[in-house]
Formats: C-alpha cells, structure tokens, sequence
C-alpha cells in the first residue's frame, strides 16, 4: 500500500507567479484535501475534493484552485502569488467517511520572492 | 479567529514521566477531535481520535481526554519516550456549511530528554 506523496519537494516562485502543486493519494482513498501550513502555524484547511468535485473550502481566495482526477490524485493551483503564500503545502487523502483518518503527505514547501 | 487553542507552545519531560498536552475550542459545532505527531520534514501522523460522546479514548502509551462541557480536551502520553519527541496538533472537525473540515491549532513542541 503506497503512501501520499507530493510534488516537488521544495520550490521557489516569484511575485505574481502561477505555481501547481501535485498529489497521489493513498490507494484506495477517493477524498483529498490540501493545507496550507504557515511557519509556527497549524495546518490550515483550503478545500476538499470527493470524486472529482470540490467538496467544502476554507477561507482562502479564488486564486487557490484545484483539481482531482479519475484516479483520485489531486493538483492545487495558486495565481498570482503573493509574498504570504510562502508556506508548507500538505495534502491529505482519506477514504471519506466521517471518522475515516486524513494520512498526510510531506509536504511542498513554497517560498514566494 | 483561533477556533482551536494550544497556549502551550513547547513541553519538556523527562523520559519515563507522564506528557500531558493541552487542547481548547470555541465552537460548539465540533464533534471529532483528533491528535497528529509531526516530525521535521514529514506530514503529520494521525495519533488518536475522540468523538463528542465519549470522555476518554485510550491506546496503548496515548490517552486523549475530552471535557465537553469546558470544551477542552488533553493528551496524556505515559511513559514519555525520547522518540516521543515532535510537534503535537490537536485538531476538531464539525460540518461547517454542509461540509466537513479539520481546524487544527497551533501545535506544541514536545521534547523528552533522556
């Protein structure tokens, strides 16, 4: 049984820069959500996607976009980066049941110039 | 807003004595706590969980208590090991907006010393 992974590990963006940020959930897992983690911060809830279809948000801007695909595995998309979106991307995968545990990836880290 | 507190920024134990880790929410809606470990460069852990219909969950070295009525909840971690050594986030979930999400605090810096 494969874990969350997540890609890059580590990336560096300017300014008003695009970036996308990828994820392969758990096998088995059709529920993904992404995080945000700011330094001395908790994780921070973004959105959600069950089957393909963004399934809650937290309070972020519609710069922050996502998509999930057939096969479960995810993308965030950020536009227009900002200085404040430096931070630890991490992703989330679970089955989707109400207790079902989240199993988290490592992370991306982001650093915006 | 900080729906979830953990005004505990870091712990120091000695190895072999009891860890107690402390959790506070403000939101009434909440009905499922969780507790993740996060080592440095890795995602966090799931530990132990606790629904809103129970005061204690217990496995084996972790035992999550939840006051409901304080809104409070604790970690208790005996015996500490220095593996044991990471941040701890306490995290609730309650359907928000026909939605369901994880609010996570702060996170406390545990370190147990040998």
């Amino acid at each position: 049984e494969t874990g969350v992974t997540q890609s890059p590990t580590h990336l560096i963006k300017t300014r008003g820069q695009q970036v996308t940020l990828r994820c392969s959930s758990q096998s088995g897992h059709n529920t993904v959500s992404w995080y945000q983690q700011a330094l001395g911060q908790g994780p921070q809830f973004i959105f959600q996607y069950y089957r393909e279809e963004e399934n809650g948000r937290g309070n972020f801007p519609p710069r922050f976009s996502g998509l999930q695909f057939p096969n479960y595995s995810s993308e965030l998309n950020v536009n227009a980066l900002e200085l404040d979106d430096s931070a630890l991307y991490l992703c989330a995968s679970s089955g989707g049941g109400r207790t079902d545990t989240q199993y988290f990836g490592p992370g991306t880290r982001l650093t915006v110039l | 807003d900080q729906q979830v507190k953990q005004n505990s920024p870091s712990l120091s134990v000695q190895e072999g004595r009891i860890s107690i880790l402390n959790c506070d929410h403000t939101n009434s809606m909440f009905d499922y706590f969780l507790w993740y470990k996060k080592y440095p460069a890795e995602g966090p852990t799931f530990l132990i969980s606790i629904s809103s219909i129970k005061d204690k969950n217990e496995d084996g070295r972790f035992t999550v208590f939840l006051n409901k009525s304080a809104k409070h909840l604790s970690l208790h971690i005996v015996p500490s090991q220095p593996g044991d050594s990471a941040v701890y986030f306490c995290a609730a979930s309650g359907y928000q907006g026909g939605s369901e999400k994880l609010v996570f605090g702060k996170g406390t810096k545990l370190t147990v010393n040998p």
